[in-house]
């Protein structure tokens, strides 16, 4: 069965900084594409990030570059997302969810975990 | 990266028919059969319910359908349940290699 868990979430101030990781499980995680999408609380969907099978290509939302940084770990199955000056815009409940490459749709999606950033 | 355009609401009685447009640019929607749409309930993650334009995962009730014409792309749920009601969003693939997500449309279910 095919897991995201995503963990690392919490309340943070302004300019702030927070990790969250992405463990996985079920399938052949260093084939796979990942994305981050996060939600703002009674808001839509938002696609923050995205990192290649291998990690060696990345993009980012224009809304985050410069201040998230993703990045992943083949050998522990999992992924990160490095938060830094982190702003009250930034607040939502961040998912991770694997590509399935030959269609680019989001086919399995973690629960989520939240992030909060207020002082 | 300009959200896709989708109603913010539609609403339709047990049995009816409804659909959900979802519009973009010749840079993601228009370009690219790689649209795809999700369901989420309340306080849920979201859900696959189409991929590549039209295609249905395994498990996905045949009474949706999706379907794309030049920059827009739609969503039909026929014989409308109870459990249909929920939040949809589309997405596309773009021609900068990243992703875009629609604004979300709530389905009410009267």
């Amino acid at each position: 069965e095919v897991q995201l868990v995503e963990s690392g979430g919490g309340l943070v101030q302004p300019g702030g900084s927070l990790r969250l990781s992405c463990a996985a499980s079920g399938f052949t995680f260093s084939s796979y594409t990942i994305n981050w999408v996060r939600q703002a609380p009674g808001k839509g969907l938002e696609w923050v990030s995205s990192i290649s099978s291998s990690g060696a290509t990345r993009y980012y939302a224009d809304s985050v570059k410069g201040r998230l940084t993703i990045s992943r770990d083949n050998t522990k199955n999992s992924l990160y997302l490095q938060m830094n000056s982190l702003r009250a815009e930034d607040t939502a409940v961040y998912y991770c969810a694997r590509i399935s490459w030959s269609s680019r749709q989001h086919d399995y999606w973690g629960q989520g975990t939240l992030v909060t950033v207020s002082s | 990266q300009s959200a896709l355009t989708q109603p913010a609401s539609v609403s339709g009685s047990p049995g009816q028919s409804i659909t959900i447009s979802c519009t973009g640019t010749s840079s993601d929607v228009g370009g690219y059969n790689f649209v795809s749409w999700y369901q989420q309930h309340p306080g849920k993650a979201p859900k696959l319910m189409i991929y590549e334009v039209s295609n249905r995962p395994s498990g996905v009730s045949n009474r949706l359908s999706g379907s794309k014409s030049g920059n827009t792309a739609s969503l039909a749920i026929s014989g409308l349940q109870a459990e249909d009601e929920a939040d949809y969003y589309c997405s596309s693939y773009t021609s900068s290699s990243t992703w875009v997500f629609g604004g979300g449309t709530k389905l009410t279910v009267l």
